[in-house]
């Protein structure tokens, strides 16, 4: 079974700065996706960013970027330029590679993030 | 493009009794779940359906049941209601490829109250 970690229950970051959550996870498949999901108050799930394993080139989407370390099993997300609306619970998820039938999520605990004026 | 919806948003039971949560999705995916939340122990997957006349259980399925009724449709079914299920429910859908990640979509939750 899989297993994902979270270590950092909250964390605070200013505005315009830049944040690192943390997550490591543990699984003895080679072929797999890592996620990261953000939940704001509104309680609505919105995917963030996503790393292939297979792929050695880190994921970034605009201010969102993972440093990716397959042999240490780490999957951290950094947030650039912080704004008050990254704020919110940020969840970091594993799913194993399947073809054709379900997907699955295995979910950390999550670390709640509060960007400050 | 509704994509994911729940019903209903919220609900508050007493012990013992039953209620069914439904999930439709508009995006043709084949693959739905139900997650719990709980705080300080992220979303646990309850049951899943790889496809249209399937389900299997999932992580915490005690106290569930499912339906698949169709493509759309996945509901989630607590016949005698415990305090321990109180929580807040999302239903995901997504879709199965040959290739590429199967990225969920997520309702916007739905929080029960058992009393």
């Amino acid at each position: 079974a899989q297993t994902v970690t979270q270590s950092q229950p909250e964390m605070s970051v200013q505005e315009a700065e830049t944040v690192t959550l943390s997550c490591t996870y543990d699984t003895s498949e080679n072929n797999y996706y890592l996620f990261w999901y953000k939940q704001p108050p509104s309680r609505q799930m919105i995917l963030v960013i996503r790393q292939e394993a297979y792929k050695q080139q880190n994921a970034t989407e605009n201010r969102f970027s993972v440093n990716f370390q397959k042999a240490a099993k780490s999957f951290s997300l950094k947030i650039s330029d912080s704004q008050l609306g990254d704020t919110a619970m940020y969840f970091c998820a594993f799913m194993k590679l399947y073809t054709g039938t379900a997907s699955k999520l295995t979910f950390g605990t999550g670390t709640r993030l509060q960007v400050t004026l | 493009n509704a994509g994911v919806t729940q019903t209903p948003k919220f609900q508050v039971l007493k012990t013992g009794q039953s209620m069914t949560l439904q999930c439709a999705q508009d995006m043709n995916h084949n693959s739905m779940y139900w997650y719990r939340q709980d705080p300080g122990m992220g979303l646990r997957l309850i049951y899943y359906s790889a496809s249209e006349g399937t389900t299997d259980k999932g992580e915490v399925p005690n106290g569930y049941n499912v339906s698949r009724l169709n493509k759309r449709e996945f509901s989630l079914r607590l016949e005698s209601a415990a305090p321990s299920q109180t929580s807040v429910y999302f239903c995901a859908s997504s879709d199965t490829g040959s290739s590429g990640a199967n990225v969920l979509t997520f309702g916007a939750g739905s929080r029960l109250t058992v009393l």
